[in-house]
């Protein structure tokens, strides 16, 4: 079953601009980790935040987690058309559990 | 250096039949885990294992079956493949398979269509 749940489902926005995706999930974790996904192809790792820290960046990226109310935020600052993906979020629960439990994910589609 | 290899690219069964899909980890990789994703959702875990040994299972029927290799590739069978078996089957490959900072890379998955 789904953990995450990103939000907004879709989102639009013209190059240039910021995008911000929201993610919550359910469980206590032991990190929180974002993908990208062009096309029904394979996963790419973008960035992973532990449940100890609270912002992290990465170029472009700006990554928030919020272990108190179960959420997180991926933040693309200028925007460029090759953004166009699907963006996932996914949770690894505390205790040591292997599997990687994914949101549904945010289709972003950043116009020329 | 190469990254997680996946065989076949595509794939077409139909109903009853079974299929075998192959994954080759990120060099020095020794845990393989494998996901299925539907059209239109966020993959889902079927598989860990980590030094040929199973670690994890999902929620997924007796008909899904994988094994790892002495090299750390591995393999998934589905057998008596239904309609609902089709999706996209992504493997993943990591150093541990565990621990805060263990980072999975995704192969860029086998689409499989159940006729």
């Amino acid at each position: 079953s789904q953990q995450g749940e990103e939000d907004p489902q879709a989102l639009s926005i013209q190059e240039g601009e910021n995008a911000t995706m929201n993610c919550s999930y359910k469980t206590s974790i032991n990190n929180l980790q974002w993908y990208r996904q062009n096309s029904g192809r394979g996963l790419v790792h973008l960035i992973l935040i532990r449940s100890n820290e609270r912002e992290k960046h990465s170029g472009r990226l700006r990554v928030t987690l919020d272990t108190s109310k179960k959420s997180s935020s991926l933040l693309i600052t200028a925007s460029r058309a090759a953004d166009t993906a699907s963006y996932f979020c996914a949770t690894r629960a505390q205790g040591g559990s292997e599997k990687l439990v994914f949101g549904k994910g945010t289709k972003l589609t950043v116009n020329p | 250096d190469a990254g997680v290899t996946q065989s076949p690219t595509h794939l077409i069964k139909t109903r009853g039949q079974h299929v075998t899909l192959r994954c080759s980890p990120i060099s020095g990789h020794k845990s393989v885990s494998w996901y299925q994703q539907v059209l239109g959702q966020g993959p889902q875990f079927i598989f860990q294992y980590y030094e040929k040994e199973e670690r994890g299972r999902g929620n997924f029927p007796d008909r899904f079956s994988a094994r790892q290799f002495p090299n750390y590739s591995s393999e998934l069978n589905v057998n008596a493949l239904l309609l609902g078996d089709s999706a996209l089957y992504l493997c993943a490959s990591s150093f541990l398979g565990t621990g805060v900072s263990d980072i999975q890379y995704f192969g860029a998955g086998t689409r499989l269509s159940v006729l």
